[in-house]
């Protein structure tokens, strides 16, 4: 199985700020990485898939990048709807396998 | 626009069979474009793809869990199923199903359904 790595497990920001985290592969997987954003009590949502292209209706605050083995979830100015826990996949190769989640919370 | 909703028990006892069904609106379960899959998270932990079906029948599982999936689908209803057996504790989880396009992407998702396995 293709293991998905993800940091921080946590990141306390606050409204405005800058934000990266990053997700790495065990093995290479091309592009064929999606991110998802997912609220307490909620379904993920799909943000990101293929490494960086932007789902239909996603704010073009996040953005998306990498290739391989390492990749970047980045909100360029964090907003009140953006705390919530962040998860790649990996659609390289099956079994689809899913990073352990990165929080973002207030700071 | 699909939408997608699990229905199921919430409790099961430890060493039967969870049974799952979704149920998909808003588009035919019959398309080529996309497979339908499964998909767990534990209490406060991350995800956990359980597997995805074609509408022919087609599977894939996760090999953590193939021995005890069965994930089958009527086109006649419009519906999906998930049977895990033999369940333990550790199965308790909010089940989630959700259309798989664009290669293995998941979009929509149910609202997720919770199983306890408890006797």
């Amino acid at each position: 199985d293709i293991q998905m790595t993800q940091s921080p497990s946590t990141l306390s920001a606050s409204v405005g700020d800058r934000v990266t985290f990053t997700c790495r592969a065990s093995q290479s997987i091309s592009t064929w990485l999606a991110w998802y954003q997912q609220k307490p009590g909620r379904a993920p949502k799909l943000l990101i898939y293929k490494a960086s292209t932007l789902e239909t209706g996603v704010p073009s605050r996040f953005s998306g990048s990498g290739s391989g083995t390492e990749f970047t979830l980045t909100i360029s100015s964090l907003q009140p709807d953006d705390f919530a826990a962040y998860y790649c996949q990996q659609f390289n190769t099956y079994p689809w396998t899913f990073g352990q989640g990165t929080k973002v919370e207030v700071k | 626009q699909l939408q997608l909703q699990e229905s199921g028990p919430g409790l099961v006892k430890p060493s039967e069979t969870l049974s799952l069904t979704c149920t998909v609106s808003g588009g035919s379960i019959s398309t080529s474009l996309y497979y339908w899959g499964w998909i767990r998270q534990p209490p406060g932990k991350g995800l956990e793809w359980i597997g995805s079906i074609y509408y022919s029948g087609t599977t894939y599982y996760n090999p953590s869990l193939k021995s005890r999936v069965i994930i089958s689908v009527d086109t006649s209803k419009n519906q999906f199923s998930l049977k895990l057996s033999s369940v333990t504790a550790a199965d308790t989880a909010v089940y989630y199903c959700a259309t798989q396009g664009g290669g293995g992407i998941f979009d929509p998702w149910g609202q997720g359904t919770l199983v306890t396995v408890s006797s």
